[in-house]
């Protein structure tokens, strides 16, 4: 089956500080990529959806200049979460469509004190 | 707006018995309905469904579409204590270089030995 991998699987930082997050795809290529954000007990909320060289296109009440996103190739997309506060304390997870259905990376759990 | 609705939203049960689970959506441009398995991190692929009627299997857990009524059961038979997670059903909808991914609220499932 497809693999996604994300990295890191979870990063503490301080705040106001900037933190990046990998999902690649690596045995098939992505032209989309998916990013989500998940509460403890909740289901996941995507945030927006990236295209391979194309801008991202974010969800209603996602901020796009504190969550910056990057496909730069059919294999990798970034998540930065810039100036990050403990409100953005969550699972981030990513996703990435191949052979028609939706497989995800391992999630990170950022912690920001 | 697009909405995935899952019911119940959780669920106790002991092994051995049965459950069904639910999915009821309300999409535009619907292309497939997907069911997975979260545990403690990313959620894990179970099944597609494109087309009504057409059940799919795998072991113990089967799921069927009903594009008609907009829905989707996911049932597991004789459940054991490893069938404990949360069960995310996910609907693809938009166009060709639009579409993505919603997830419903989630079936948080425990089997009691």
């Amino acid at each position: 089956g497809a693999v996604v991998s994300q990295h890191p699987s979870w990063v503490i930082c301080k705040s106001g500080t900037s933190v990046k997050i990998e999902c690649r795809s690596l045995d098939f290529q992505a032209t989309t990529m998916f990013w989500y954000r998940q509460f403890p007990k909740q289901s996941l909320m995507l945030m927006a959806t990236s295209n391979e060289g194309s801008k991202a296109t974010y969800e209603q009440g996602v901020e796009k200049d504190k969550f910056l996103i990057n496909h730069a190739s059919l294999t990798l997309s970034t998540l930065t979460v810039t100036s990050a506060h403990p409100e953005d304390s969550s699972f981030y997870i990513c996703s990435a469509k191949g052979m028609g259905k939706a497989f995800f990376g391992q999630g990170t759990r950022l912690t920001v004190v | 707006e697009d909405k995935v609705v899952q019911s119940p939203l959780s669920l106790v049960v002991h092994e051995g018995d049965t459950v069904t689970l639910n999915c009821s959506y309300e999409v535009t441009n619907f292309r497939s309905l997907l069911w997975y398995k979260q545990e403690k991190k990313a959620p894990t692929f179970l099944f597609m469904l494109t087309s009504s009627g057409i059940e799919k299997k795998s072991g113990r857990l089967s799921s069927i579409l009903d594009k008609k009524e907009l829905f989707s059961i996911l049932n597991i038979t004789a459940t054991q204590t490893g069938d404990s997670a949360i069960y995310l059903c996910a609907v693809e909808a938009g166009t060709s270089g639009t579409y993505k991914y919603i997830f419903g609220t989630g079936t948080r499932l425990k089997v009691l030995a």
